[in-house]
């Protein structure tokens, strides 16, 4: 069965401090990874996505994250942080052999950041 | 270009009723997908639709059900709610020839259940 697993439920870092939001993921075969970000009373935006090719993968607001395969993680990084980045992120995966949009949400890393 | 609109916003209902939430796709996607989010989870997929026809389906009771219209509009339709359901329902689009592509979400409707 696929699974993501956040094992971080809050994340704290100072305003300007590199970041980083950790993901690992549990599917059969290549997945299809995904970063969503959620606001207060708000549904999900994309972040970015891996799909193939580079490990490192870049998206929006200065957003990245780097798959990687023998460890089955994608975690989220950037290397300077905002107080508007504060908010609920969540990893997803989808299994690219089943086809469809079923995909696998985590259950979410609040990140906090301070000024 | 309007992006993904639910309604309603906000909803209470009690046990035993049922409920129908509405959506309307991104301008040209053709998918909808339904997701359940429980308070500090993460969405659970409910069903997919494209074509009119439910494609997937996620881990949910027969009480859970939808349709696609023609338009690509979509509706969830809840039975014999239970305290249980209390969530927010987001509906999710899509183009189906392109499922590398990301999903895009509506701001949800936030169903209480009494």
């Amino acid at each position: 069965a696929q699974s993501v697993a956040q094992p971080e439920d809050q994340v704290n870092v100072a305003e300007g401090n590199p970041l980083t939001v950790k993901c690992t993921y549990s599917v059969s075969g290549n997945p299809y990874l995904f970063w969503y970000v959620q606001y207060p009373n708000r549904g999900l935006q994309f972040l970015l996505k891996y799909i193939t090719g580079d490990n490192l993968v870049k998206g929006s607001y200065g957003f990245e994250a780097e798959f990687n395969k023998s460890q089955t993680s994608f975690h989220l990084k950037k290397p300077s942080a905002l107080v508007s980045d504060s908010a609920l992120y969540f990893c997803a995966v989808r299994d690219r052999n089943t086809g469809g949009f079923k995909t696998i949400f985590g259950a979410g890393t609040r990140l906090f950041v301070k000024a | 270009d309007a992006g993904v609109t639910q309604s309603p916003t906000h909803l209470i209902k009690t046990r035993g009723q049922q409920v129908t939430l509405r959506c309307s796709p991104k301008s040209g996607h053709d998918t909808v997908s339904w997701y359940q989010q429980a308070l500090g989870q993460g969405p659970q997929f409910i069903f997919q639709y494209y074509e009119e026809e439910e494609r997937q389906r996620g881990n949910f009771p027969d009480r859970f059900s939808g349709h696609q219209f023609p338009n690509y509009s979509s509706e969830l339709n809840v039975n014999a709610l239970l305290l249980g359901d209390s969530a927010l329902y987001l509906c999710a689009s899509s183009l189906y020839r392109t499922n590398t592509g990301e999903l895009f979400f509506g701001e949800g409707s936030r169903l209480t259940v009494l």
